[in-house]
């Protein structure tokens, strides 16, 4: 079975300081999927990451970079400099690899999500 | 191109009824996944249509059905509404199935409080 664990509940940082989102991974496939998510007050998930599980270079987009190890089966998100329209909830995800599953694409398992409060 | 929607945003119903939620696709996609989100939680999984059938169903139980139209918009129905119903719930859609990597665009979500 997968699993998706985000350990911080909520972090709350002043604004322009760095912060660090955790997420840590279970699952016995070999091909595998990794996402982040935002999730603003309004509902709707934004697509911020996708990742695949050969693929253990980090990234980073802007502000945003994303750490994955798959030693330690963790996919961490840090922001730089954080800002106020940074504030929401994020969400780590995981899929297994669609060519070996029974699915169409891919179902994804969320972990629980961390709240981002950016004080101004 | 338009996005995906849903109607309606907010829905209010007591115990032991029945609800209906739409999902319109965006525009190209043949793929339509449904997600529960509790209150404070991840969204979880509930099943998946592509082509008007059902191609894969989380650990929900038979009374949350679903279906999928020529036009590839989806209803999610839900009998019989328990407490524990009331959530946001999140449509899903992404195009062609069984191919290499698509990405899944979600909609605003509509949320149910069961009273």
């Amino acid at each position: 079975a997968q699993k998706v664990t985000q350990a911080q509940t909520e972090i709350s940082v002043v604004e322009k300081e760095d912060v660090t989102l955790d997420c840590v991974y279970e699952t016995r496939d070999t091909t595998y999927y990794l996402f982040w998510y935002k999730q603003p007050p309004s509902g709707e998930l934004v697509f911020l990451i996708r990742r695949n599980s050969f693929d253990e270079q980090n990234e980073i987009s802007g502000r945003y970079s994303w750490n994955f190890q798959k030693s330690t089966s963790s996919f961490n998100f840090t922001i730089t400099a954080s800002q106020v329209v940074d504030s929401a909830v994020y969400f780590c995800a995981l899929s297994e690899d669609q060519a070996v599953s029974n699915f169409g694409n891919e179902k994804l398992t969320f972990g629980t999500g961390t709240r981002l409060t950016i004080i101004p | 191109e338009t996005g995906v929607t849903q109607s309606p945003t907010h829905l209010i119903k007591t115990r032991g009824q029945q609800v209906t939620l739409r999902c319109s696709s965006q525009s190209g996609h043949n793929t339509v996944s449904w997600y529960q989100q509790a209150l404070g939680q991840g969204p979880q999984f509930i099943f998946q249509y592509y082509r008007e059938e059902e191609n894969g169903r989380g650990n929900f139980p038979p009374r949350f059905s679903g279906l999928q139209f020529p036009n590839y918009s989806s209803e999610l129905n839900v009998n019989a509404l328990e407490l524990d119903d009331s959530a946001l719930y999140l449509c899903a859609s992404s195009p062609l199935a069984k191919s290499s990597y698509n990405e899944q665009f979600f909609g605003p979500g509509t949320r149910l409080t069961v009273l």
